[in-house]
């Protein structure tokens, strides 16, 4: 089973911040990777799907990049809409669908 | 605008079986993967299996010798069922439709649109 890893769990940022979170794959996984949102009380939203595609309707200040076992995912300037939990899943084989443990991005 | 909404018990017994719907809006079941993903109170989302618009099922090696999802296009729904529950099946679960599509074909990831979830407590 692919394993995923974000990094760091907790991270503390102030608004217009750059932050970027890592998520790492226990195997390469090419491209297959998506990022979500989710606030409190919440059903997670999409951010980006093939590790760099950015969903309909997502502010352009999110940013994904990466291939094979590396991935991040970059808010550019951080507004407070953003202080959530950010999860990466990978769909390496389209077959299973593995969540990151997730990234709470809190206000410093 | 595609809506996702779950129903079911929000309380099942130890050893018993756990039946959530999801019933969909704004667009058909007939297309596209319509999947299930849980999340235990305070923790990270766990993906549960999901049924494709031709009947394909396919489950998280981890439950599936408990799971079953099910389709009902005449409903517009498909349903999930998890049997022989205990405590570490109390969860949020949602439900959530993948509308990625490539070259013709469609895949069960990654995950468009959710639903609200709904507590699910296991508990005599």
């Amino acid at each position: 089973d692919i394993q995923m890893t974000q990094s760091p769990s907790t991270l503390s940022a102030s608004v217009g911040d750059r932050v970027t979170i890592t998520c790492r794959a226990s195997q390469s996984i090419s491209r297959w990777l998506a990022w979500y949102q989710q606030k409190p009380g919440k059903a997670p939203e999409l951010l980006i799907f093939d590790a760099s595609s950015l969903e309909r309707g997502v502010p352009s200040r999110f940013s994904g990049s990466g291939s094979g076992t590396e991935f991040t995912l970059t808010i550019s300037s951080l507004q407070p809409d953003d202080f959530a939990v950010y999860y990466c899943q990978q769909y390496d084989t389209f077959s299973q669908g593995t969540f990151g443990q997730g990234t709470k991005v809190e206000i410093k | 605008q595609v809506q996702l909404q779950e129903s079911g018990p929000g309380l099942v017994k130890p050893s018993e079986t756990l039946s959530l719907t999801c019933t969909v809006s704004g667009g058909s079941i007939s297309i596209y993967y319509w999947s299930w993903i849980r999340q235990s109170p305070g923790k990270g989302l766990e993906w549960i299996g999901y049924i494709s618009y031709s009947g394909n099922t396919n489950y998280n090696p981890s439950l599936k010798s408990r799971v079953t999802i099910s389709v009902d296009t005449s409903k517009n729904q498909f349903s999930l069922k998890l049997n022989s529950v205990t405590a570490a099946d109390t969860a949020v679960y949602f439900c959530a439709r993948s509308g990625y599509c490539n070259d013709g074909r469609c895949y069960g990831f990654p995950f468009d649109y959710w639903g609200q979830g709904t507590l699910v407590t296991v508990s005599s």
